[in-house]
């Protein structure tokens, strides 16, 4: 079975542009969550999505959004792009939403704003 | 003060020695508590899954939970070259909750 996918795998942009990040879950997983990962403030909670609904949303400022698909896919934008936002960002699927289902991390896409 | 607090090391032992990993948390409402192994340019793996108190034991891994201190555990016996990677601890209140990870443990493990 294919794992999680992430596309693209690096991305550069400066400041002030928006970007949109990819993520493919594992066939039959309907919950799909995003983390920002940073050195100094490791994996942080950005929002979950099952079935195409926004189930909780982390402490990110409303620059930051997803979206998942009918299909389970899911797509994050972050708009007016600040250095800060430099970070590993990672998507994870899991069957259910249950924390004792097994979240299936991808490779993350590094974005870095310049 | 953070809600899970981990030291980021690195941590640098031997071939075949025990390691002892930790997690400080906050809040006394976590009841399910992870471990995660992230290999570099990889994304975490779990590796263990606790509910509650208690030990849980896999292979060479053995997590712990003390609830009452508010403190995890991960050690790993014998540990090899291959466990060399970076491991966070996660945890949540409720089922639905979100996880709330620590920022991760460097370890290496030299031949």
């Amino acid at each position: 079975k294919a794992g999680v996918t992430q596309t693209p795998r690096y991305l550069i942009k400066t400041r002030g542009q928006q970007v949109t990040l990819s993520c493919s879950p594992i066939s039959g997983h309907r919950s799909v969550s995003w983390y920002q990962q940073t050195p100094g403030q490791g994996l942080q909670f950005l929002f979950e999505y099952f079935s195409e609904t926004q189930r909780n949303k982390g402490n990110f400022p409303g620059r930051f959004s997803g979206r998942q698909f009918s299909n389970s896919r899911s797509e994050m934008n972050v708009s007016t792009l600040e250095l800060g936002d430099s970070a590993l960002y990672l998507c994870a699927s899991s069957p259910t939403v249950s924390p004792g289902d097994t979240q299936y991390f991808g490779p993350g896409t590094r974005l870095t704003v310049l | 003060q953070k809600e899970v607090e981990q030291d980021p090391g690195p941590l640098s032992v031997p071939e075949g020695a025990i390691v002892s990993l930790n997690c400080t948390y906050s809040n006394s409402a976590f009841q399910y508590f992870m471990w995660y192994r992230q290999y570099s340019r990889k994304g975490p793996e779990l590796l263990m899954y606790t509910y509650s108190s208690g030990n849980k034991e896999d292979g060479r891994f053995t997590a712990q939970v003390d609830k009452s201190s508010k403190y995890i555990s991960l050690f790993i016996r014998d540990s090899q070259p291959s466990d060399s990677a970076t491991y966070l601890c996660a945890m949540s209140a409720q089922v639905t909750d979100k996880l709330i990870f620590g920022t991760g443990t460097r370890l290496q493990v030299f031949p």
